[in-house]
């Protein structure tokens, strides 16, 4: 098992310029999370998707940011313009239907966004 | 409020000994599940531990325990016998409503341990 597999692992961009993070969750994991991690924030979740359906979006910061589900196995998070204040730590983790054992919320490694 | 509350910015230990990382929570949802993170400084989310509302007995994984008190909200952690290899940031975590359908863990500020030799 691979684990949750994000990408890129680190990614600076420039101020208005478009941003694509990928994650590829765990198979069979039908629930997908994205959480973003600032200092000032801590970690907070941004939105989820259940059977790739979005289920709730409530911390998507705002309209610069969209994230989609296309299949079962690959979800993005889109920021678009980017600004410096989206940069963060990206998580994607993903959890397996039914009531979550311990080991159901899987997060992947990261990706490090820095946007100058 | 703040859901989750950790309390401690920073701890130190020294090398074998034990520590506890206090964890305190909000909710008025009877059904809970309580889950401890460890993100070393290399940045990645590692599971430690689960502590559900409705379990009779505190939870255990090896030299990690957490110390549940139901009628105080907390949840604190115990590692006992410190290693190096412990210091990291610990995060409390807690999803609430676990008979429905929602899967959102929310996530304390984080205490930063460091273990000394």
């Amino acid at each position: 098992d691979a684990g949750v597999i994000q990408s890129p692992r680190h990614e600076v961009t420039e101020m208005g310029q478009e941003v694509t993070l990928r994650c590829k969750p765990i198979s069979g994991h039908d629930y997908l999370f994205w959480y973003r991690q600032t200092m000032m924030r801590g970690l907070e979740l941004l939105i989820y998707f259940n059977n790739n359906v979005p289920i709730d979006d409530s911390g998507m910061p705002e309209d610069r940011f969209s994230a989609k589900m296309p299949n079962a196995s690959f979800s993005t998070l889109k920021i678009q313009p980017s600004e410096p204040r989206d940069s963060a730590v990206y998580f994607c983790a993903s959890s397996p239907p039914g009531q979550p054992p311990p080991y159901g919320y899987t997060f992947g490694s990261g990706t490090r966004l820095t946007v100058v | 409020a703040q859901k989750i509350t950790q309390t401690q910015p920073g701890m130190f230990v020294q090398e074998k000994e034990a520590v506890t990382l206090d964890c305190t929570y909000d909710t008025s949802d009877p059904s809970y599940g309580l889950f401890w993170y460890k993100q070393p400084s290399s940045g990645e989310m590692i599971f430690l531990i689960y502590q559900g509302s409705y379990d009779q007995q505190n939870a255990t994984e090896g030299r990690y325990s957490l110390n549940f008190q139901k009628a105080r909200k907390s949840a604190n952690l115990v590692i006992s016998a410190s290693q190096l290899g412990d210091s990291a940031m610990y995060f409390c975590a807690m999803r609430e409503g676990l008979g429905g359908s929602n899967y959102k863990l929310t996530f304390g500020k984080g205490t930063l341990l460091t273990v000394n030799p």
